[in-house]
C-alpha cells in the first residue's frame, strides 16, 4: 500500500480566513513533505519533516505553518493567504529522507 | 541553464504508438532517476524508479538511463488513451542525508483513439 491521503480535496478561502490542510499516511514512513504546484508547472518543495521534526523549510512565507502531530499526520496551517497562493498543495511521504517519495492526490486551494 | 530540461510538449500520438519521453540533466551528482505520471488535477504517481544506467522494464513502460550522456528516457509501448497525462521526470542526489527531488517541467501527452 503506497497511499497518501489528503483532505480536503478542494478549499476556497478568503484572505482573512484561517484554514488547515491535512495529510495522512499509514506506510510507516518517517519523512513527510509539503509541495506547492501551480498550473502547468512541476511541484515546488515547501517543507520536509523527518522523524516528526522540521528538517527543511524552503524559505516559505510565515503565512504557511506546518505541523507534524505524529509520524502518520502532517498538517499545513494557512492564515492571511494571498490570491497568488492559489495552487494544488501536495503532500508526499517516504521511508526516510533518502528514499523515494510517494505523493497524495493534493488539495486544490483557491484564495479569493 | 536549468538542472533538468524536459520538453513540455504537448505531444499528441495515435493509440497504439510508441511514445518516447526524454529529459537531460547537468548535475553529474544525480544518482536516482524517476518518472511520475500526473493526471489532470491529481497528484503525481510514481511510475518508474532507477538508480543505475541501463534499462528497466515494467509492463508497457521502459525507463532508460544514460549517465554518460546525462540523458533519461521513458518509452511507452502500445499507448492507450488512458496514458494521456503529464509525465514528470525527477532526479536526485543525497546531500546531507536528504534526497531532494529536482523535477523537469513535465511533458503533456495526449493519446487519441
Amino acid at each position: 500500500d503506497t497511499e497518501v491521503t489528503q483532505t480536503p480535496k478542494h478549499l476556497v478561502m478568503g484572505m482573512t480566513n484561517k484554514k488547515s490542510l491535512k495529510c495522512e499516511q499509514h506506510m510507516g514512513h518517517r519523512a513527510m513533505y509539503w509541495y506547492k504546484q501551480k498550473a502547468k508547472k512541476p511541484p515546488e518543495l515547501m517543507f520536509v519533516y523527518s522523524y516528526e521534526k522540521l528538517s527543511i523549510n524552503e524559505s516559505v512565507p510565515s503565512r504557511f505553518s506546518p505541523e507534524c502531530p505524529n509520524s502518520s499526520l502532517l498538517n499545513l496551517h494557512l492564515h492571511a493567504l494571498q490570491p497568488e497562493d492559489s495552487a494544488l498543495y501536495l503532500c508526499a511521504s517516504s521511508q526516510d529522507q533518502s528514499k523515494t517519495q510517494y505523493f497524495g492526490p493534493g488539495t486544490r486551494l483557491l484564495v479569493l | 541553464q536549468k538542472e533538468v530540461e524536459q520538453d513540455p510538449g504537448p505531444l499528441s500520438v495515435p493509440e497504439g504508438a510508441i511514445v518516447s519521453l526524454n529529459c537531460t540533466y547537468s548535475n553529474s551528482a544525480f544518482q536516482y532517476f524517476m518518472w511520475y505520471r500526473q493526471y489532470s488535477r491529481k497528484g503525481p504517481e510514481l511510475l518508474m524508479y532507477t538508480y543505475s544506467s541501463g534499462n528497466k522494464e515494467d509492463g508497457r513502460f521502459t525507463a532508460q538511463v544514460d549517465k554518460s550522456s546525462k540523458y533519461i528516457s521513458l518509452f511507452i509501448r502500445d499507448s492507450q488513451p488512458s496514458d494521456s497525462a503529464t509525465y514528470l521526470c525527477a532526479m536526485s542526489a543525497i546531500s546531507g542525508g536528504y534526497n531532494k527531488l529536482i523535477f523537469g517541467a513535465g511533458t503533456r501527452l495526449a493519446v487519441h483513439p
